[in-house]
């Protein structure tokens, strides 16, 4: 199965910053079939892009996301306060389904 | 609006035996694939068993094969996961979540709050 390893664990910025998050894939992601999704505490994941750099429906354009192959990128370019969470990236290509161990996104 | 509540969840000793349900409304159920997954704090989240929007065909993790079940009722816009033999590391966060294809493969778009399991040994 494909494994997924995000970074950096954990990300401390303050609201208005520019986040950049890193998923790196043990091998090729098919056809860039790569998904992030955002966890609050104590809520579901919600899917914010798919297909690499797609956005999903009502998500923020401030939220832009960039890959292919092994290499992958979530952006955040102004943080909102509500931004502050975990993201988890995930691929779709390959069975099974896989996701990354997240990367915490902190007020500093 | 997409709603998805599941129920089911407790405490179970190992090896016994939990039916997770998962009450959908707000779209058209028996048009979508459905999927369990499952979140724990130590191993993340993990695809549990997915299956088709008619029901005729399901998947399995390799980790739950032979001990979970997947189904669904679409005249009750209803889905299932029966769990036997449980083990201490099934205990974790069970969500089900709307698989519709995004650009060809499934993909998870819209997820329940999750029940939780818990397997004592």
């Amino acid at each position: 199965e494909i494994v997924l390893t995000q970074s950096p664990g954990t990300l401390s910025l303050s609201p208005g910053e520019r986040a950049t998050l890193s998923c790196r894939a043990s091998q090729s992601v098919s056809s860039s079939y790569l998904a992030w999704y955002q966890q609050k505490p104590g809520q579901a994941p919600r899917l914010l892009i798919y297909g690499a750099s797609s956005r999903a429906t009502d998500i923020p354009d401030r939220f832009s996301a960039s890959g292919s192959g092994t290499d992958f990128t979530l952006t955040i370019s102004r943080l909102e306060p509500e931004d502050f969470a975990v993201y988890y990236c995930q691929q779709y290509g390959n069975s099974p389904r896989t996701f990354g161990q997240g990367t915490k996104l902190e007020i500093k | 609006e997409v709603q998805l509540l599941e129920s089911g969840g407790g405490l179970v000793q190992s090896g016994g035996s939990l039916r997770l349900s998962c009450a959908a409304s707000g779209f058209t159920f028996n048009t979508y694939a459905m999927s369990w997954v499952r979140q724990t704090p130590g191993k993340g989240l993990g695809w549990v068993s997915g299956i088709t929007a008619s029901g005729g065909t399901t998947n399995y993790a390799d980790s739950v094969k032979g001990r979970f079940t997947i189904s669904r009722d679409n005249s009750k816009s209803a889905l299932y996961l029966q769990m036997n033999s449980l083990r201490a590391e099934d205990t974790a966060i069970y969500y089900c979540a709307r698989d519709p294809f995004y650009q060809g493969e499934l993909l998870s778009d819209y997820w329940g709050q999750g029940t939780l399991v818990t397997v004592s040994s």
